[in-house]
């Protein structure tokens, strides 16, 4: 079966400092790579999308980038964080962008 | 491109009586899929009930089913014999494209 890992569940960083968090997908291969945000009590923003290795769309300009150096593992980083980058992340995968969206268990980011 | 609108922010029911979710959404689309995810406290997303726009057939899912009208863009949900557990926020969701575009959400609360 497959199954979806987004580490790490909590993370406190201060302003200016760099991002890492990653995701894999375990059990498929070729899969179509998500990463969302959540803003408090709001919906969720797709940030990036990847349809394969090396293949980054970018929904929203920002101050994060994203990159899938193997074909089951996604990275959204950042170089300098800012207060604003704050939110909840969730990565999830779908075999054909349609059909089904599977989600980790997301990210709490807390710039302070 | 997919625009999704969730109209209430909030709705409450009676344990036992069920509640209609409403969303609508716009996409250039000609082959898309609707979802509705469930997010409870743990933030986990939660799938559930998925609808192919190419079927007539309204989705069903034990006590959840989709009012799905096409023409309208309109794709409500209707919780029947609500229970405490599913107390939680709703969101609407359009895949096509590769992508995956959510509502703004609603929140649910069950009265006992």
């Amino acid at each position: 079966s497959q199954t979806i890992h987004q580490w790490p569940a909590t993370l406190v960083q201060p302003v200016g400092s760099p991002l890492s968090l990653e995701c894999t997908v375990e059990g498929t291969s070729n899969p179509n790579l998500y990463w969302y945000r959540q803003a408090a009590g709001r919906g969720l923003q797709l940030l990036f999308y990847s349809v394969g290795i090396g293949q980054i769309s970018s929904e929203v300009p920002q101050n994060l980038s994203a990159s899938r150096p193997q074909d089951r593992q996604f990275i959204l980083s950042s170089k300098k964080l800012l207060l604003s980058d704050s939110g909840f992340y969730l990565c999830a995968w779908s075999q054909d962008g349609q059909r089904g969206y599977t989600f980790g268990s997301g990210t709490r980011l807390t710039v302070v | 491109a997919q625009t999704v609108t969730q109209s209430q922010p909030e709705m409450s029911v009676q344990e036992a009586e069920t509640v209609t979710l409403s969303c609508t959404y716009d996409t250039s689309e000609s082959d898309y899929y609707l979802f509705w995810y469930k997010q409870p406290p743990s933030r986990q997303m939660i799938l559930v009930i998925r609808q192919e726009a190419y079927k007539q057939q309204n989705a069903t899912e034990n006590r959840f089913s989709v009012n799905f009208q096409k023409a309208a863009k309109s794709f409500s949900l209707k919780i029947s014999d609500s229970q405490l557990g599913d107390a939680a926020m709703y969101f609407c969701a359009c895949a096509g494209a590769q992508k995956l575009v959510f509502g703004q959400g609603t929140r649910l609360t069950i009265n006992p």
